[in-house]
């Protein structure tokens, strides 16, 4: 079974602070991705990559950076949080453009 | 941006019946289609996908319908259980990314 896991499953951290979320897949898939989930919204995509060292920017980029320096990690950086950035991460992998494999998700509070 | 809405955001189902989520997609370029359940406090769990030259897919105990004529996706699960009470929602493939709708929360009456 593919195994998506996310580093931390609640995180609460201040305004203004750096916040470092990572995600490890461990089936050798090309693509990742990062979205955040938000009540009446659905998932949002923050931001994908295809390989190492490659990223692509989402439909919801701003205030958000990413990281691919291996395969099977792919980190999601908040670089000042805000408080609207508040919300349900989720990673996800994939071995092509079809069915995606989900973490269990971050649940950030920024106060 | 994509357009994946549901029709209903909630939908009670007495156990044992049959349970139907629907889903409009807007894009009919759209080539691929995924249902997801996520349980509170856990990430999204695949189900069952579809391709779009199919029109019925069928897994264990669920069906995957797709009208490309009215650019509609809809879920059936049989014999609903306890355990199915989540929220589903759809996914449509477009290039290379995923649009995903809001979700539909089912609840199983015993």
């Amino acid at each position: 079974d593919v195994k998506v896991t996310q580093s931390s499953r609640y995180l609460v951290k201040r305004t203004g602070e750096k916040v470092f979320l990572e995600c490890v897949q461990d089936m050798d898939h090309e693509n990742m991705f990062w979205y955040r989930q938000d009540p009446g919204l659905g998932l949002r995509l923050i931001y994908f990559s295809y390989d190492v060292k490659m990223k692509e920017k989402g439909d919801i980029p701003e205030g958000y950076s990413v990281s691919r320096e291996k395969k099977e990690r792919f980190s999601l950086i908040l670089e000042s949080a805000s408080t609207n950035q508040t919300s349900m991460y989720l990673c996800a992998s994939a071995l092509s453009s079809y069915e995606q494999y989900f973490g269990p998700g971050t649940r950030l509070t920024v106060t | 941006g994509e357009s994946v809405g549901l029709h209903l955001p909630t939908l009670s189902v007495q156990e044992g019946d049959n349970s139907i989520i629907n889903c409009a997609y807007s894009n009919s370029a759209s080539d691929y289609f995924i249902w997801y359940k996520q349980e509170s406090g856990k990430g999204p769990q695949f189900i069952i996908d579809i391709r779009s030259n199919m029109d019925k897919r069928q897994g264990q105990r669920v069906t995957v319908l797709l009208n490309k004529t009215v650019k509609h996706l809809s879920l059936q699960i049989a014999a609903t259980q306890p355990g199915d009470s989540a929220v589903y929602f759809c996914a449509e493939n477009t290039g290379n990314q995923f649009y995903f709708g809001t979700g539909t929360s089912l609840t199983v009456i015993p």
